[in-house]
């Protein structure tokens, strides 16, 4: 199985400043790569994916993230955060054709005004 | 209308109890998950179904029994409830097996007292 690491636990970032979520990943020959955000008292929702192709992958909100095969890396990015961005936000990788994702312990955004 | 829709949302219960917990989704998806969150928020996979077949069982103990009715529905049966079941128990559902992109339900907070 996959293993990720996040590399901050807690992410503490004013209103319209940017932000980046480090996640690194134990390597493998190929590997999908994911990032959910979690709200307050919410599921998890897929900010975007990587598969293949593009190293940077462009999600919802605003987020982006890029892969980094030989870093091992898919740090996640926003320009320019807002208060409703404050979550948690969760990395997961799977190898390709296995079935289950492995998370990474999360990163505590708090965006303040 | 919720896309992966969870009941209770909230149970606590007594030790040595038998609970259950029941996930429906009705985004047509075939394979549906559960997940455990534990208070550090580390996410972890439990089971997988697929066409109602169990595609994943971690190493869970056997107090834990998944059952899916049909194919939009699986449910997460607990025998003789522990203090440590106690943590945030996740319902997803995918369209492929690979579950490349999962949506979550809202979550049940179960707490074992």
């Amino acid at each position: 199985a996959q293993s990720v690491t996040q590399l901050d636990s807690q992410v503490p970032v004013f209103e319209e400043a940017p932000v980046e979520l480090r996640c690194n990943y134990s390597s493998s020959v190929s590997v999908y790569l994911f990032w959910y955000v979690q709200y307050p008292n919410q599921g998890l929702q897929l900010l975007l994916k990587y598969l293949s192709g593009s190293t940077l992958v462009k999600g919802i909100n605003g987020f982006e993230a890029e892969f980094n095969k030989s870093q091992t890396s898919f740090h996640l990015r926003k320009p320019s955060v807002h208060i409703s961005d404050t979550a948690e936000y969760f990395c997961a990788a799977a190898p390709p054709g296995d079935y289950k994702l492995s998370f990474g312990a999360g990163t505590t955004v708090t965006v303040r005004a | 209308d919720t896309a992966v829709s969870q009941t209770p949302k909230y149970l606590v219960t007594q030790m040595g109890n038998d609970k259950s917990i029941k996930c429906e989704q009705n985004l047509g998806h075939d394979t549906m998950y559960w997940y455990k969150q534990d208070s550090k928020k580390f996410l972890k996979i439990m089971f997988s179904y697929n066409n109602k077949e169990l595609i994943i069982n971690e190493t869970v103990p056997n107090r834990f029994s998944p059952k899916s009715p049909d194919k939009a529905h699986l449910n997460l049966h607990i025998n003789s409830l522990e203090l440590g079941d106690s943590a945030v128990y996740f319902c997803a559902s995918s369209q492929d097996v690979l579950g490349l992109e999962a949506f979550f339900g809202q979550g049940t907070r179960l707490t074992v007292v």
